[in-house]
């Protein structure tokens, strides 16, 4: 059975620019959600989506948006980098409900220069 | 409030000894969810454990068991018979309600296995 993937594993890209990371959830999982994790804040929470509807969303800017497909792909937009956005984001997913394990891909790590 | 603490930055073990990676957490919800994942220093987040808050046994998976004491609101893991390979980071995270898979997660404690 395969993994959460997440491409691309490494980016690098200009302030200024926008970037769209992907993830794909383990076969059978509806529920993705997304967290950003830097040596100054930690693992934050972005967003959470199931079923192609965003459940939860965290605190943080509107350049930052996701959505989920039909096949319960998700991805993530991140428009106007700033220096600060450099991150390693993860992605998890889940069957979703009570007693339910969630897991991580291997993340993606972007660097804005 | 800070809803998952760990209050240890770093831990040292010798190899095929055991280590206790503390974890508390605080909720009103009574329906909640903790785990512990391991990140070594390639980024993965590497799902180690799980514990239901309805679950009344401690959840075990190898090497790895969850101490959890509702009452005090921890739940610490417990790594048996450490291997060198065991060094990386460890965090604690919460699911919070029945409606949501979003996590809530600790500082992490950085394990250091010594031969």
């Amino acid at each position: 059975k395969a993994g959460v993937t997440q491409t691309p594993r490494y980016l690098i890209k200009t302030r200024g620019q926008q970037v769209t990371l992907s993830c794909s959830p383990i076969s059978g999982h509806r529920s993705v959600s997304w967290y950003q994790q830097t040596p100054g804040q930690g693992l934050q929470f972005l967003f959470e989506y199931f079923s192609e509807t965003q459940r939860n969303k965290g605190n943080f800017p509107g350049r930052f948006s996701g959505r989920q497909f039909s096949n319960s792909r998700s991805e993530m937009n991140v428009s106007t980098l700033e220096l600060g956005d450099s991150a390693l984001y993860l992605c998890a997913s889940s069957l979703t409900g009570e007693n339910t394990e969630a897991f991580f891909g291997q993340g993606t790590r972007l660097t804005v220069v | 409030a800070q809803k998952i603490t760990q209050t240890q930055p770093g831990m040292f073990v010798q190899e095929k000894e055991a280590v206790t990676l503390d974890c508390t957490y605080d909720t009103s919800d009574p329906s909640y969810g903790l785990f512990w994942y391991k990140q070594p220093s390639s980024g993965e987040m590497i799902f180690l454990i799980y514990q239901g808050s309805y679950d009344q046994q401690n959840a075990t998976e190898g090497r790895y068991s969850l101490n959890f004491q509702k009452a005090r609101k921890s739940a610490n893991l417990v790594i048996s018979a450490s291997q060198l390979g065991d060094s990386a980071m460890y965090f604690c995270a919460m699911r919070e309600g029945r409606f949501t898979d979003k996590l809530i997660f600790g500082t992490g404690t950085r394990l250091q296995v010594f031969p």
